[in-house]
């Protein structure tokens, strides 16, 4: 069975700073990585998402994570946030049949 | 493209009766719908798998007779709570995929918050 570690339930950040939220999984056969944001009240958005390829996937609003196989993770990193960026970020695994599995998710909480 | 919605968005009902929460694809045919449940501060629980046509495919723990799933069109599913307590107040999220292709995407729902009196 596959299961999501996201470790940090929360992570303060001060605006401008970098930050990374951390993910990893388990899985005994080839997964597809997910990292989706959830703002209050509303449902998730995807933010990026690794198939195949090349390790370094990014979103379009400065996110980046690595699929690192090795070490069975999948980090979202941005070098500079935003207070628009505090919301809930999960992270997510898929094998087959289109079954997502989810971790408990990472609050971020940006502050002026 | 791929907007999925869902209605109502907030229900308040009383406990013993029924709530029907529509999820619906508005530009694009969903062949498979999803339903997860979302407990506070907690991840998203997969309630069921459903394809257009045929019978829900539900995980294990999840009453099906408690919760009923309709996929009636390829634009629409419905979760019924049926005989709703207080415990299954939660934040109900649909989604919808375009095939079922592993690497078919997902568009979800903005959700349902339901609350059982």
């Amino acid at each position: 069975a596959q299961s999501v570690t996201q470790l940090d339930s929360q992570v303060p950040v001060f605006e401008e700073a970098p930050v990374e939220l951390r993910c990893n999984y388990s899985s005994s056969v080839s997964v597809y990585l997910f990292w989706y944001v959830q703002y209050p009240n509303q449902g998730l958005q995807l933010l990026l998402k690794y198939l195949s390829g090349s390790t370094l996937v990014e979103s379009i609003n400065g996110f980046e994570a690595e699929f690192n196989k090795s070490q069975t993770s999948f980090h979202l990193r941005k070098p500079s946030v935003h207070i628009s960026d505090t919301a809930e970020y999960f992270c997510a695994v898929r094998t087959g049949f289109q079954k997502l599995v989810f971790g408990t998710g990472t609050r971020l909480l940006v502050s002026p | 493209g791929a907007v999925v919605s869902q209605h109502p968005s907030r229900v308040i009902c009383k406990s013993g009766t029924s709530v029907k929460i529509e999820c619906r694809s508005l530009d694009f045919q969903a062949t498979t719908m999803f339903w997860y449940r979302q407990f506070p501060k907690k991840s998203l629980m997969l309630m069921a798998t459903s394809n257009e046509g045929s019978k829900a495919t539900y995980e294990q723990g999840v009453e099906k007779d408690k919760f009923l799933i309709n996929h009636a069109s390829l634009t629409l599913s419905t979760l019924t709570v049926t005989s709703a307590h207080p415990e299954d107040s939660s934040f109900y999220i649909c989604s919808a995929s375009r095939g079922r292709l592993d690497n078919n995407e997902q568009f979800f729902g903005p959700g349902t918050r339901l609350t059982v009196l």
